[in-house]
């Protein structure tokens, strides 16, 4: 078990370019989520899939942001013209599915820091 | 309420000390309350989850405590140490119903600095 893994661990880029991120999840899980953490909030809930599924997506995101999980195991986040405020910590985690509910504790990556010019 | 609110925003207390946090949230609709602890230039750790009213969860000196009927979590520190400053996280997992799955809502954190 090597842990939920996330490239790149930084990634600085003009305003207007478009980024992508990826994430591997821990092996066994199905569940994988994506969360926005800005300095002084807690994590901000993005995205999350089961399987390649996308289960639910925060209505708090425009239509720049897309995330993609195509076989079920790496998962990737797209931002298309990048905006100053969409400089932020990316974090993505991972859980077994569980019951109905999120009763399965997440493990999370170490983020990829966006930082726009 | 509607959002995950954790009191205090931070707190400073010194070694040997008990401390304790406490985590508001939405009592309609609860699936689970998840706390999580976050050091600094580390990843979220997950410490506990909890589902059920009254339930209460112990991991060495870290044990918490939920009341879904009211809505509100307790995380106790017992003889905190130096290697227990980092922020904490809770974290309510909400189904709104409708073709809603449910997503995990966070506090803004509690800053915990333990003075040697």
């Amino acid at each position: 078990d090597t842990g939920v893994s996330q490239n790149p661990r930084h990634k600085i880029t003009k305003r207007g370019q478009n980024v992508t991120f990826r994430c591997d999840p821990i092996s066994e899980h199905n569940r994988l989520y994506w969360y926005r953490q800005t300095l002084g909030q807690g994590p901000e809930f993005l995205t999350y899939f089961q399987n390649e599924a996308q289960l639910e997506k925060s209505r708090l995101l425009s239509d720049r942001f897309s995330a993609e999980r195509p076989k079920g195991s790496f998962s990737t986040l797209e931002i298309q013209r990048t905006e100053q405020g969409d400089s932020a910590m990316y974090l993505c985690a991972s859980s077994l599915a569980g019951g109905p509910g999120g009763n399965q504790p997440q493990h999370f990556g170490d983020g990829t820091r966006l930082s726009i010019l | 309420i509607l959002n995950v609110e954790q009191s205090p925003q931070s707190l400073h207390v010194q070694e040997g000390d008990s401390t304790n946090f406490t985590c508001s949230f939405p009592s309609s609709n609860f699936y689970a309350l998840h706390w999580y602890r976050w050091e600094t230039a580390k990843s979220p750790e997950a410490l506990f989850v909890m589902t059920l009213n009254g339930d209460e969860k112990k991991k060495g000196r870290i044990s918490a405590t939920l009341n879904t009927k009211e809505g509100y979590s307790y995380l106790y520190i017992k003889g905190s140490q130096p290697e227990d400053s980092a922020t904490y996280l809770c974290a309510s997992w909400v189904n709104a119903g409708g073709t809603s799955y449910g997503k995990l809502t966070f506090g803004q954190g509690t800053i915990l600095t333990v003075h040697p």
